[in-house]
């Protein structure tokens, strides 16, 4: 296991409505990735926060935005929910060392459901 | 335009044979990062080996083996013996460092099914 949680395991909403997904780092990281995985594709960067702010951003709406907290943890704020936004959101923890990456360590993921 | 292909979709072999996954990238940066993950059915992608873009030197672990080739851009995982537990996808992915930002661009996936 990594160390990476993820809250909750599953999730349904309706179109329009508003959802947040949490995410726990593993111990010592202080970076957070977080990524769309919709059904039978790869998963696709949404944003990223290092300590405490965003630290680059996909291709995705300003509807979808996040936080970052001081224990490193963080969250993942979608509005007004789509149908397309029905996916598996993973929460990736780094430990950020400057130039060149760290490998991403990933939690279980959310499964959101908008019907 | 950074890019991952997995042409693969799926592959089904018999327990104990051994199998390749492809993987091609695009970058046109001369530092960047390559990953394998693997996926089981719980969905957690599971980190098996991360490779820079300095280092062309095939990488054996166990069952597993990776051959990095710069010449034409292939990143290729080799499961040796396979058993019914190395089902699951497999992902391919590159890293670069854009700005900062180390974000991960993953290929579509290689669904493997190992059957006994």
């Amino acid at each position: 296991e990594t160390g990476v949680t993820q809250s909750p395991t599953h999730l349904i909403k309706t179109r329009g409505q508003q959802v947040t997904l949490r995410c726990s780092s593993q111990s010592g990281h202080n970076t957070v990735s977080w990524y769309q995985q919709a059904l039978g594709q790869g998963p696709q960067f949404i944003f990223q926060y290092y300590r405490e702010e965003e630290n680059g951003r996909g291709n995705f709406p300003p509807r979808f935005s996040g936080l970052q907290f001081p224990n490193y943890s963080s969250e993942l704020n979608v509005n007004a929910l789509e149908l397309d936004d029905s996916a598996l959101y993973l929460c990736a923890s780094s430990l950020a060392r400057g130039r060149g990456t760290d490998t991403q360590y990933f939690g279980p993921g959310t499964r959101l459901t908008v019907l | 335009a950074q890019k991952v292909t997995q042409a693969q979709t799926e592959i089904s072999v018999v327990e104990k044979e051994d199998v390749t996954l492809d993987c091609v990238y695009e970058t046109r940066d001369t530092t960047y990062y390559l990953f394998w993950y693997k996926q089981p059915p719980s969905g957690e992608l599971v980190f098996l080996i991360r490779r820079n873009s300095f280092d062309e030197q095939n990488e054996i672990s166990g069952r597993y083996s990776w051959n990095f080739q710069k010449s034409t851009s292939s990143f290729n995982f080799t499961i040796t013996a396979s058993q019914v537990v190395d089902s699951a996808v497999y992902f391919c992915a590159l890293s670069e460092a854009r700005a900062g930002t180390y974000k991960y661009i993953f290929g579509t996936g290689t669904r493997l099914k190992v059957l006994a």
